[in-house]
């Protein structure tokens, strides 16, 4: 089954308001967490990740929360802008394995003028 | 800085005929390469990985293969295509194999429809 599961499509947020991203995982061994960033017609980008041993991790206007007992993940943009509309792709990776990253089918944020 | 090449950028092909798409990164040695493959409407999935020239593990079966001839190349074919083949296929590469999971670098990756 899918072990990373992203439960909303879609999110249409005003300009200057703050997106939120959510992510469900399965595997109780993940201990590695990203989020990438996809505009059409391209290919995904790491935006920002973060290991088990923190809750939460922030660069600039993004910041990453880790709820490890819940086993779900979440991406905070303040201050949104239009260029932020994008798919976002979350991504959960196991220690051992590499690269093996399981990804989510991504959410459709747009950020309204 | 490091790049990486994919082609071709799109292809269509007939079911039954063969595929081979192929993936370059320059400026990095001794990459660990993978390929992904996303069908319409579905998730990004692993299909292969490579940590060294000449070695490539598979890790969904899809009636593909992949080899490493060089460093810096990495090739995705088949003899027979499927219908279930078509989607979007990149190729990526990272610097580390170890304990934990590392960033991937995406290429700009092949839309493949077959018909």
């Amino acid at each position: 089954g899918q072990q990373v599961k992203q439960s909303s499509p879609s999110l249409t947020v005003q300009e200057g308001g703050i997106s939120i991203l959510n992510c469900d995982y399965e595997n109780d061994m993940f201990d590695y967490f990203a989020w990438y960033k996809k505009y059409p017609d391209n290919s995904p980008t790491l935006l920002i990740s973060v290991r088990s041993n923190v809750d939460k991790r922030e660069d600039g206007r993004l910041t990453v929360f880790l709820n490890k007992s819940g086993k779900h993940f979440s991406l905070h943009i303040t201050a949104s802008q239009p260029e932020d509309t994008a798919v976002y792709l979350c991504a959960a990776g196991e220690q051992g394995t590499g690269s093996k990253l399981s990804f989510g089918k991504g959410a459709k944020l747009t950020v309204s003028p | 800085a490091q790049t990486i090449h994919q082609w071709p950028v799109a292809e269509i092909k007939a079911v039954g005929s063969p595929l081979s798409l192929g993936c370059t990164i320059k400026g990095k040695s001794s990459p660990n390469l993978y390929w992904y493959w996303q069908a319409t409407g579905g998730t990004l999935q692993q299909l292969f990985y490579s940590i060294t020239v000449g070695q490539v593990e598979s890790v969904v079966q899809l009636n593909l293969s992949a080899s490493r001839p060089k460093d810096d190349q990495f090739i995705l074919s088949t003899e027979k295509l499927l219908l279930s083949h078509s989607g979007f296929y990149l190729c990526a590469w990272s610097l580390h194999w170890g304990g934990s999971a590392e960033t991937l670098y995406f290429g700009s990756g092949t839309r493949l429809t077959v018909l």
